[in-house]
């Protein structure tokens, strides 16, 4: 099956400074969506990006999908970036009907 | 409220008893998935409705798991007999369109915890 792989697993930030998370996918997906769970577990949906660039506030996302990544650029990071951020791509196969493959996560650490 | 909505929030069972997780999704909402997510992993795919039909449930693992949405609104996830390994995070997500047409949007998950 698909594969989804995210990098790096843990990092760790001073407060202000900046950091991009990495997506890749094994295959081809038809979309692709970035999450933020926090540490009460809720997991808050960030982009919902196939292709291209979005930006809200100090977060943007960019998929490149003819290459396989996406990538999350979260800019002067603050204490409630903290968390998990899970990238989730669709796989719609014949017998799918658009279930989310989760990668393992970034485990984000932001210190004050 | 506006959002997915699951209850209870934390189930504590014996092993060998049956359970019942509810999932109220966002009203109008077409799609509706439920999800498994074991300590520090991501979430795993369980099953799909489409209103009340139960398009895909390739994800249940085992006969023990069964779901509905009879009225394709409300769902619940039963499992039946109980076991250690059945503890996760059971989240529900709904999303406004068919399939992979419209991002998913999550409740806050039930931790179910057997002993």
């Amino acid at each position: 099956g698909i594969q989804v792989e995210q990098s790096p697993p843990d990092l760790i930030l001073q407060e202000g400074a900046n950091s991009t998370l990495r997506c890749n996918f094994s295959d081809s997906v038809n979309n692709l969506q970035w999450f933020h769970q926090n540490p009460w577990g809720q997991l808050i949906n960030l982009f919902y990006i196939p292709s291209g660039t979005k930006q809200n506030g100090r977060l943007s996302a960019t998929t490149v999908a003819t290459e396989r990544y996406s990538l999350l650029y979260i800019s002067s990071s603050q204490t409630t970036d903290s968390g998990v951020y899970f990238c989730a791509v669709f796989m719609n196969y014949g017998g799918s009907q658009g279930n989310l493959i989760f990668g393992k996560g970034t485990k984000l650490s932001v210190k004050p | 409220g506006a959002g997915v909505s699951q209850s209870p929030r934390y189930k504590v069972a014996k092993r060998g008893q049956d359970v019942a997780l509810r999932c109220d999704p966002i009203s109008g909402h077409v799609s509706l998935f439920w999800y498994q997510q074991a300590l520090g992993q991501g979430p795993e795919f369980l099953t799909y409705f489409q209103n009340e039909a139960q398009l895909d449930k390739s994800g249940l693992p085992s006969d023990r798991f069964f779901a509905e949405r009879p009225e394709g609104s409300v769902s619940t996830l039963k499992i039946q007999r109980t076991q250690q390994e059945d503890s996760a995070v059971y989240l529900c997500a709904s999303s406004s369109g068919r399939g992979i047409s419209q991002p998913q949007h999550f409740g806050d998950g039930t931790r179910l915890s057997i002993l």
